[in-house]
């Protein structure tokens, strides 16, 4: 199965630290995809990151993909309140299925 | 416009009701996408369209019964549910569809479904 695991499962921040959250998966991909999805609403496609690259920013994300080891990471830096969300990683291969991970809570606290 | 719409935002429906969920896009998407998804959990794929014809069913049961009328709708009706089928039910659109579809997908708001 495609479909990653994130870890940790919740997070508890300060405004204004860094949050990190883990990604592993089981087989190979063409890409692996991040969404954020607020309480109770639709999923929104953070950053891309292609089987052939390592590192990929966007704005104050980063996120690494390691395909030796089948993870990835997503960086969340000088986090703010509005960051407060469920993130889901979705390790894909060609074709239209997108499994998500079981996703990370992150909490900021102001 | 890179919004996909839903219809209704809420749904409270008993188990003998018909109802149905509409999803619509104007991005020119050519696969669309229904997820179920429980409380604290991550989104389940239940269907996938891909120009218009159905090319995945993720083993739902039939009480569940898509339809893509054309490339920017797509309904998802429901009859004799259970109240476990109680979920945020979400609409998702992506450019590519089969094999090439390698780029991300543009969720909707989602239906809060509640069944008594």
């Amino acid at each position: 199965s495609q479909q990653g695991e994130e870890d940790p499962q919740a997070l508890s921040i300060q405004e204004g630290e860094n949050a990190t959250m883990n990604c592993s998966y089981k087989t190979s991909i063409n890409n692996l995809q991040w969404y954020r999805q607020n309480s109770g609403r639709g999923l929104v496609h953070l950053i891309l990151i292609r089987s052939n690259e390592r590192e990929k920013h966007s704005g104050r994300l980063r996120v690494t993909l390691d395909t030796s080891k089948k993870s990835s990471s997503l960086l969340i830096t000088a986090s703010r309140a509005a960051d407060t969300a469920s993130y889901f990683c979705a390790p894909k291969a060609a074709g239209n299925k997108l499994t998500f991970g079981g996703g990370t809570r992150v909490l900021v606290k102001p | 416009d890179t919004e996909v719409t839903q219809t209704p935002k809420h749904l409270v429906m008993g188990m003998t009701n018909k109802k149905s969920l509409k999803c619509e896009q104007h991005m020119g998407h050519r696969a669309m996408y229904w997820y179920k998804q429980k409380a604290k959990k991550p989104p389940e794929l239940m269907f996938v369209y891909s120009y218009e014809k159905l090319s995945i069913n993720e083993s739902v049961p039939s009480r569940f019964s898509p339809e893509c009328p054309n490339s920017s709708l797509l309904n998802l009706h429901l009859h004799a549910l259970q109240p476990e089928d109680s979920a945020l039910y979400l609409c998702a659109s992506s450019q590519g569809a089969g094999l090439a579809a390698t780029d991300t997908q543009y969720f909707g708001p989602g239906t809060r479904l509640t069944v008594l």
